[in-house]
């Protein structure tokens, strides 16, 4: 595609419900990233995509998030029993090959807000 | 530790004046450093990259910015500011270590153009 591109682009819930986020990275693109964007936290990665395997979800706060991929290419986080801290702007990013220098592409983020 | 450190968290300059904002990381071995800007309700776009070669990077919009590793710096500058530069701007490195691709952001500054 021409960008990465996610769904919702906002999404309200309340607190205990389950979310699924979209990402539809660059076609092409092996290696995708998701971050979270929040007044308190700054910028913080979530977790990292090789093709469908995820070497590194490090970054994931709780096993209440979690995050897959298929086909190489879309990718979904999903978080469970939501809480009023997950609200933020979660982001996702690709990448042509996932070397350190390789230039992360990143979509227009999803806000969720957790009543 | 490994970080990267932006002072200063809101800059304001006149439309025309110079715009200068800071970047420092920490870490023995030399990351590689991106910055990027980020517009009102959209994502982050890259602004420009040091990887390896020449120290001073010109990227879009006019912007550039000059790796200096004897005082673990890369500050953003741009001679002459914009309206259209108002944004928010984020220095970010991949450090050689862990996933080595993935982006550790500094906390932004947010710049405002004043006419």
């Amino acid at each position: 595609g021409a960008g990465v591109s996610q769904s919702p682009s906002n999404k309200v819930t309340e607190k205990g419900k389950d979310v699924e986020l979209r990402c539809d990275p660059i076609s092409g693109h092996t290696a995708l990233y998701w971050y979270r964007q929040s007044l308190g936290q700054g910028l913080e990665f979530l977790i990292y995509f090789q093709g469908n395997s995820a070497p590194d979800k490090s970054g994931l706060p709780s096993d209440r998030f979690s995050a897959e991929r298929t086909g190489g290419s879309v990718s979904t986080l999903t978080i469970q029993r939501t809480q009023q801290e997950d609200s933020a702007v979660y982001l996702c990013a690709s990448s042509q090959t996932g070397v350190r220098t390789d230039t992360q592409y990143f979509g227009p983020g999803t806000r969720l807000t957790v009543l | 530790a490994q970080s990267v450190t932006q002072l200063g968290s809101h800059v304001s300059v006149s439309e025309g004046a110079l715009v200068l904002l800071r970047c420092n990381y920490s870490s023995s071995v030399p990351p590689y450093l991106f910055w990027y800007v980020q517009y009102p309700n959209q994502g982050l776009q890259l602004l420009l990259k040091y990887t390896t070669g020449a120290t001073l990077v010109k990227g879009i919009n006019g912007f550039e910015a000059e790796f200096k590793k004897s005082e673990t710096s890369f500050h953003l500058t741009k001679p002459s500011a914009h309206m259209s530069d108002a944004a928010e701007y984020f220095c970010a490195v991949t450090f050689s270590t862990g996933t080595a691709s993935k982006l550790t952001f500094g906390t932004g500054t947010r710049l405002q153009v004043t006419l």
